[in-house]
C-alpha cells in the first residue's frame, strides 16, 4: 500500500519568506510526527498529533513554527519569515497509535529545505 | 528520562566482513528500542525493535540486535556486510511524553 509522502521533495527559499510543508500519512493512522534533521545531525523532534488531540508542539523551535493536521489526514508545517539556520531535512512519520512504544514510525522521504 | 547514545559516528568495513553498529541506553526501566536505518535520500526504514519479548531481536536484511541489560546496550550486528548495507543507522528510544529520541547515528561504508 502507499506509505507516508511529503511534498515538496525540494524547497528553495528565500530568507524571510514563508514556507509550508506538507505530509499525507498513512491512511488509518492515527499518530503523526514532523522531525528536523540538520545536515550529519540526528532527528529533532518538532510536533505530536494524535488524533483529535491536542498536538504535543513541546518540540517547535520558535513561534515561527506551526503545524495543523485535517483530522486524521493531511498535516502541513509551516515556517515562518524563515532564516537560514532553518535549512534541513523536514520529515514526517506516522504510526498506528502513539501510545504504544511498540508501534513502529514510517517516514516519509522527506522535504529538503534550503533558505538562501 | 531516557535516552540512547551511538558510540561510533563513523564505521568502515570490507564487505563481507561483520558489522557491529554500537548503541547505549540510559532507562531506569525496560525500554522499548529500535534501530533504523537512512539510505542516502531515502525516507528512515525500520530495521527492528526490541519490546521485551526477547532479548534477541532479528530484524530485516540479516541484522540482528541483542538487548544487554547488565550493558545497558543494545548493539546492531550483522555477520557479513553487503554493499547494500552503506547507510546512515539510527538507535532510537521512546522519552517522556510522547517523543522519540534518535541517537546522532554511525554512517556505515562498506569497502567493496
Amino acid at each position: 500500500g502507499a506509505g507516508v509522502s511529503q511534498s515538496p521533495s525540494n524547497k528553495v527559499t528565500e530568507k524571510g519568506k514563508d514556507v509550508e510543508l506538507r505530509c499525507d500519512p498513512i491512511s488509518g493512522h492515527t499518530a503523526l510526527y514532523w522531525y528536523r534533521q540538520r545536515l550529519g545531525q540526528g532527528l529533532e523532534f518538532l510536533i505530536y498529533f494524535q488524533g483529535n488531540s491536542a498536538p504535543d508542539k513541546s518540540g517547535l523551535p520558535s513561534d515561527r513554527f506551526s503545524a495543523e493536521r485535517t483530522g486524521e489526514s493531511v498535516s502541513t508545517l509551516t515556517i515562518q519569515r524563515t532564516q537560514q539556520e532553518d535549512s534541513a531535512v523536514y520529515l514526517c512519520a506516522s504510526s498506528l497509535s502513539g501510545t504504544g512504544y511498540s508501534y513502529e514510525q514510517y517516514f516519509g522521504p522527506g522535504t529538503r529545505l534550503t533558505v538562501t | 528520562a531516557q535516552s540512547v547514545t551511538q558510540l561510533d559516528s563513523h564505521v568502515s568495513v570490507s564487505e563481507g566482513t561483520p558489522v557491529l553498529l554500537r548503541c547505549n541506553y540510559s532507562s531506569s526501566y525496560s525500554p522499548s528500542l529500535f534501530w533504523y536505518v537512512q539510505h542516502p535520500n531515502k525516507g528512515l526504514q525500520l530495521l527492528l525493535k526490541y519490546t521485551s519479548a526477547a532479548t534477541l531481536v532479528k530484524g530485516i536484511n540479516g541484522f540482528e540486535a541483542e538487548f544487554k541489560k547488565s550493558e545497558t546496550s543494545f548493539h546492531l550486528t550483522k555477520p557479513s556486510a553487503h554493499m547494500s548495507d552503506a547507510a546512515e543507522y539510527f538507535c532510537v528510544s521512546p522519552g517522556t511524553g510522547n517523543q522519540f529520541y534518535f541517537g546522532t547515528g554511525t554512517s556505515l561504508t562498506v569497502i567493496p
